[in-house]
């Protein structure tokens, strides 16, 4: 069974950091892109970055350019959201998802809460 | 503002036929394949079509998309009240270079 589990969530003031973690299990992680998407308290859905298998290509949504660092450690099965220069709207749910070989999102963790708060 | 296109809300009664829309551009939905995602009330959201019109193993065939140009469609018949949840759709864009959501429908079930 496909499972992904988002850690490493919670209370932090404007301008710090976080970092979140995403460890896979059920399926080959290392032959799938990963991604981070958000949804902030009432909000819709928000891509944040994606990752292939191999870290060569990587991309971020411009709202979080310059400022997050997705990374993944094949041998861990795990994925990294690294969040520097945090501000208050980056407040949300964050979910960690594996990329279908369609190009979808076929599997999603269940969320942790980065709150940025003073 | 999304990039996609949705109306907020949409709403039908048991048995119905709904259909949600999805509005893009060129450069996401007239170039690339849409997915749509269903999200239960405080659960996290779930693959619920790929590649336009594609069903995932276990999603009831009541569930059906489309696409013509730039813009998606998801149709939903005899509407059931587990139905009732927020609808995205999605689709890769060529020009942001990063995957574009729609603002999400709510859909209740009266």
């Amino acid at each position: 069974e496909v499972q992904l589990v988002e850690s490493g969530g919670g209370l932090v003031k404007p301008g710090g950091s976080l970092r979140l973690s995403c460890v896979a299990s059920g399926f080959t992680f290392s032959s799938y892109n990963m991604n981070w998407v958000r949804q902030a308290p009432g909000k819709g859905l928000e891509w944040v970055s994606s990752t292939d298998s191999s870290s060569r290509s990587i991309y971020y949504a411009d709202s979080v350019k310059g400022r997050f660092t997705i990374s993944r450690d094949n041998a861990k099965n795990s994925l990294y959201l690294q969040m520097d220069s945090l501000r208050a709207e980056d407040t949300a749910v964050y979910y960690c998802a594996r990329e279908g070989v369609s190009q979808d999102f076929d599997y999603w963790g269940q969320g942790t809460l980065v709150t940025v708060s003073s | 503002q999304s990039v996609l296109s949705q109306p907020p809300a949409a709403s039908g009664t048991p048995g119905q036929r709904v259909t949600i829309s999805c509005s893009g551009r060129r450069s996401n939905i007239g170039s690339n394949s849409v997915q749509w995602y269903q999200q239960l009330p405080g659960t996290a959201p779930k693959l619920l079509i790929y590649t336009n019109n594609q069903r995932p193993s276990g999603v009831p065939d009541r569930f059906s998309g489309s696409k013509s140009g730039t813009s998606a469609s998801l149709a939903i018949s005899g509407l059931q009240s587990e139905d009732e949840a927020d609808y995205y759709c999605a689709a890769w864009d060529d020009s942001l270079n990063g995957r574009v959501f729609g603002g999400g429908t709510k859909l209740t079930v009266l």
